[in-house]
Order: C-alpha cells, then structure tokens, then sequence
C-alpha cells in the first residue's frame, strides 16, 4: 500500500514563499505528482518529479527525493488565487495507479 | 475521509465490445464526479464532468457517444467506453467531491486487445 502525508492547513501571506512537504511510503515507486485543487474544482496538473532534484517551472517548484520517500511543493511570489488545496500523488510502479494524499488546503492572506 | 469505491479495478476485454466503469461514494452524497484518464506517464487528463440527473459535461477532445456517463443517483456514476478499441486502453480514475475537497476512486486499468 501507499502512505501519504501532507500537512492538512497551511496560511501565508500574499508576496511570500510556502513549502509543502510530502511524505510517502510505498511497494515500488515511479513518479510523484502534485496538483491544484480550487474548492468545488477538479484538480489541475502542476507537476510530475521522476529523478531526484528540484523541477522549476514558473512560480512553482518541486522537489523529490526517491531515497527519502519525501517531496515539496515551494510555491513563491503567492497571490491571493493561489489559494487551494495541493494534492500530493506517488505513482506506483508497474501501475498506472495514483494514491492522492488528502491535500494541504492552503490559504493565502493580504 | 469520504470514500470513493470504483469498480473493476482492472479489465481486459475484446476491440469491439463495451465496459462500464462504476463510481460509487460510499459514505457522502456527490452531487459531482469527475472522471479521468491516464496514459502512461502522464499527467491524468479530465475527461467529463458527471452531474447528478443532469447530462455530463465533457472535455474538449472527448467523444461524448463514446464515453457514455451516466450520474442516475447521487452516490453513483457510471462510465462506459463503448466499441472500445486499443487505443482506448488506458487508466481511468473517478473522483468525488465532499466537504469541498476531492477523493478519487483507485482507478481501472482498461486493456483492449
């Protein structure tokens, strides 16, 4: 099986930088997707981490590292549309199956 | 947590035949259920959005007389890939909206062969 842990509230405020932290334990691993989740919203894609090391891409960043079974979300420069909630996803090995974590429901405040 | 149970968890079926994906919530009505497709090593694509005694709204791309959804109660929608064909072969995942958060179904691994 899969365990997945993620802070379940964060706050910060509007300008700053946040990370979230992800934590898994899993039988064979291939990849690690984060995704954004606006309230009522279907989720959308933000990242996908395959090797060890920080992937950038515009405000967002995340990192992995495969031997630790521990990701990040840094989300920079934070707008007030930001807030939502980020679901953190191992990706099984030899399985197209995603394990979503329960999502950090971060709030951004003036 | 809500619980999203979605069955079969895997299917292996001929070109030319239909499948039906069911997506349930266990303990939560949903009055809204997403449902997605992954190709491998891709990010999960959405595909419709399945409304309860409404007609489900569909993505750019998807073949609405395909993908047949039905959302007849508000603890269960179905997805049926109709005709399929390799190339529908693909993980497809539902989820359900509780307490203004999303759980997903463990997804259906479809093989057409």
């Amino acid at each position: 099986g899969q365990n997945i842990d993620q802070p379940t509230e964060m706050t910060a405020t509007e300008g700053a930088i946040v990370q979230i932290n992800c934590t898994y334990q899993t039988s064979g691993f291939n990849g690690l997707f984060w995704y954004q989740q606006h309230a009522g919203e279907a989720p959308t894609f933000l990242s996908y981490n395959v090797l060890d090391g920080l992937e950038e891409k515009g405000r967002f960043s995340s990192f992995l590292s495969r031997s630790k079974g521990y990701s990040y979300l840094l989300l920079k420069e934070l707008q007030m549309k930001d807030s939502a909630s980020y679901l953190c996803a191992p990706q099984r090995a030899g399985s197209y199956q995603l394990t979503f974590g329960k999502g950090t429901k971060l709030s951004v405040i003036p | 947590g809500a619980v999203v149970s979605q069955h079969p968890s895997w299917v292996i079926c001929k070109s030319g035949t239909s499948v039906k994906i069911e997506c349930r919530s266990l303990d939560f009505q949903a009055t809204t259920m997403f449902w997605y497709r992954q190709f491998p090593k891709q990010s999960l694509m959405l595909m419709a959005t399945s409304n309860e005694g409404s007609k489900a709204t569909y993505e750019q791309g998807v073949e609405k007389d395909k993908f047949l959804i039905n959302h007849a109660s508000l603890t269960l929608s179905t997805l049926t890939v109709t005709s399929a064909h390799p190339e529908d072969s693909s993980f497809y995942i539902c989820s359900a909206s509780s307490m203004d958060k999303l759980f997903f179904g463990s997804g259906t691994q479809l093989s057409v062969l």
